[in-house]
């Protein structure tokens, strides 16, 4: 079954630090990947997506993130953290012919002083 | 444009009501699905669409129903509503056919039933 894995549940870094969040996908084929942030009380914005091409990937906000075939993962990472970093990330993907998109179970981002 | 527009933004419920939760969509995307959200479980699919006159369900459709009369809106339906239900739900559209193309969500509907 298609599956996108989140190991992380909560991670705390300080501001200033870098991060990275974990994502692993399970699909027959490579999918189309992404990375959503959620803010409290808030929808699901796009910060960066993967199609093909060139696996490392620009987002908004700062963000960018690897594709990398052989480990089967697209992880998120900032170079350093802003306290409006704080969030709920979510990894997504879905296969190039359908739009069913399959969601990781987030990672929630908390940054302290 | 405004997007994906929910409507309400929170509502509860008494076990047994029914209601309906408003999705609507000014992109003319074909392709349109509704989520709920539930703490440690992501997002998980309910009902999708890929046009009008067409649903199909998805990963967690028991208590549920959808329809789709028009390329703009797709309302969720709870008809005996239970507190299972209780979650933040999120409808979300996108382009059908178009391979390099993302979902676009609503701010979510927060339904609480007691």
């Amino acid at each position: 079954a298609q599956s996108v894995t989140q190991p992380d549940i909560h991670i705390t870094v300080s501001e200033g630090a870098s991060l990275e969040l974990r994502c692993n996908y399970s699909y027959g084929a490579t999918p189309y990947l992404f990375w959503y942030v959620q803010s409290p009380g808030q929808g699901l914005q796009l910060l960066l997506k993967y199609f093909s091409g060139d696996t490392l990937v620009q987002g908004i906000k700062g963000f960018e993130a690897e594709f990398k075939r052989s480990q089967s993962s697209f992880n998120l990472r900032k170079p350093s953290v802003h306290w409006s970093d704080a969030a709920e990330y979510f990894c997504a993907a879905r296969s190039g012919g359908y739009q069913k998109v399959t969601f990781g179970t987030g990672t929630k981002l908390q940054v302290i002083p | 444009n405004a997007g994906v527009t929910q409507t309400p933004k929170f509502q509860v419920l008494k076990t047994g009501q029914s209601m309906t939760l408003q999705c609507a969509q000014d992109m003319n995307h074909e392709y349109m699905s509704w989520y709920r959200q539930d703490p440690g479980m992501g997002l998980r699919l309910i009902h999708y669409s890929v046009g009008a006159g067409i649903t199909d369900q998805g990963e967690v459709p028991n208590g549920y129903n959808v329809s789709r009369s028009t390329t703009e809106d797709f309302p969720l339906r709870l008809l005996s509503a239970a507190p299972s239900q209780t979650s933040v739900y999120f409808c979300a559209s996108s382009y059908l056919g178009q391979q390099n193309t993302e979902a676009f969500f609503g701010q979510g509907t927060r339904l609480t039933v007691v």
